[in-house]
């Protein structure tokens, strides 16, 4: 299997524009989670899925922050508009089982966003 | 909400040596996780610990679940270059990470 596979890798982009962070979970797996990695604030839970519903999304920091999972094999998080604040490494991770599954959690490579 | 508070926040240890680094917290969690990430990756589970009390070993690492569900350690013996990395403990209620430990081992 390929593992969590997130697009793009690096994303460079200017205050106010959009930005639309990609996941694919690994197959089979019910269970999507994005996380966002700062330096300041370490290692966050931003929202949950669980077969494809949005199940927590307590974590999302603010209304320019939406997160979508029309399928068992994608899921988008977009930021609109983006602030140089919202720099930081954001992880995809899937898992597989009943309530969070965490045990079983796998976490993609991450996308690494700069907002200048 | 519920903090977790990791530490040492860096090691730097000669190769051979053994390593500890333990997560506290105010809260009970019902499941302890240690991950590793390196440079440029995901984080990567090294360990997942249910019960108070429990000891748990992935080779060289060891890990517990505290008896107050409020702490756990790792522990990693004799260790080696590719120790290397950030670590990172987990508390399951909401998914709450420590700051993680960063770990250098010197040959």
């Amino acid at each position: 299997d390929a593992g969590v596979i997130q697009s793009p890798r690096h994303e460079v982009t200017e205050m106010g524009q959009e930005v639309t962070l990609r996941c694919k979970p690994i197959s089979g797996h019910n269970s999507l989670f994005w996380y966002r990695q700062t330096m300041m604030r370490g290692l966050e839970l931003l929202i949950y899925f669980n077969n494809n519903v949005p199940i927590d999304d307590s974590g999302m920091p603010e209304d320019r922050f939406s997160a979508k999972m029309p399928n068992a094999s994608f899921s988008t998080l977009k930021i609109q508009p983006s602030e140089p604040r919202d720099s930081a490494v954001y992880f995809c991770a899937s898992s597989f089982g009943v309530g969070r599954g965490i045990e079983t959690q796998y976490f993609g490579p991450g996308t690494r966003l700069l907002v200048l | 909400g519920q903090q977790l508070n990791q530490s040492p926040q860096s090691m730097f240890i000669q190769e051979g040596e053994d390593v500890s680094m333990n997560c506290t917290s105010s809260s009970i969690f019902n499941t302890w996780l240690w991950y590793k990430q390196d440079p440029g990756e995901g984080p990567v589970l090294l360990i997942a610990l249910y019960k108070a009390g429990e000891l748990t070993s992935n080779g060289r690492l060891t890990a517990q679940f505290g008896i107050t569900r409020k702490d756990s350690f790792l522990n990693i013996s004799a260790s080696i270059p590719s120790d290397v990395g950030i670590y990172f403990c987990a508390g399951v209620n909401d998914m709450r990470f420590g700051a993680g430990t960063r770990l250098t081992v010197k040959p």
